[in-house]
């Protein structure tokens, strides 16, 4: 099955800074979602990304799906950033099969 | 439109129990996702079923089992509890069959194994 690799595993960052996360996979994709965990466990979609460029405030997310992987950015991280963050890939005919990387920890001091 | 709901959201059993965990997905979309999140493996793929029939199905053992209702509401069971299936059981639905739709996720169901 298809690989899914993530790093950094863990990021800190001072409020302000900018991170960017990546998303390595090992195999034609046609589903990428990037996801944020939060404390209680609730996965919060960020981006379904299978390829290209999306933006969605402070975040944007790109997708170069010839060369397998996927970057996550954000900007002007605040407190209310840290968690988990994951990506999920899936491919050929995997119905309701994501695949999941070990996840970033971004942890953002004030 | 509310989201995908998942209940109960918190389970003690003992080993040797069976444990039932219900998933309503988002109105309107039919197909219906499980995962297994443990801090040693991750987040991995239970099972997926569409109109009420499995399509998909992850590398667990026997004991884990699921079904869908003609509503799209979908159960999971785990007979004969281990300590180690211990975890967080996410549902996620989509509104499409195709594996590239969107996949929405539950707040997910707590489940301890003593």
């Amino acid at each position: 099955g298809i690989q899914v690799e993530q790093s950094p595993p863990d990021l800190i960052l001072q409020e302000g800074a900018n991170s960017t996360l990546r998303c390595n996979f090992s195999d034609s994709v046609n589903n990428l979602q990037w996801f944020h965990q939060n404390p209680w466990g609730q996965l919060i979609n960020l981006f379904y990304i299978p390829s290209g460029t999306k933006q969605n405030g402070r975040l944007s997310a790109t997708t170069v799906a010839t060369e397998r992987y996927s970057l996550l950015y954000i900007s002007s991280s605040q407190t209310t950033d840290s968690g988990v963050y994951f990506c999920a890939v899936a491919g050929g005919t995997s119905y309701g099969k994501l695949t999941f990387g070990q996840g970033t920890i971004l942890t953002v001091h004030p | 439109k509310a989201g995908v709901t998942q209940t109960p959201r918190y389970l003690i059993k003992t080993r040797g129990q069976q444990v039932t965990l219900s998933c309503s997905p988002i109105s309107g979309h039919r197909s219906v996702s499980w995962y297994q999140q443990t801090p040693g493996q991750g987040l991995q793929f239970l099972f997926e079923y569409f109109s009420e029939t499995q399509r998909n199905k992850g590398n667990f053992p026997g004991r884990f089992s699921g079904r869908q209702f003609s509503n799209s509401r979908s159960e999971m069971n785990v007979s004969t509890l281990e300590l180690g299936d211990s975890a967080l059981y996410l549902c996620a639905s989509s509104a499409y069959p195709g594996p590239s739709d969107t996949q929405y996720f539950g707040p997910g169901t707590r489940l301890t194994v003593l």
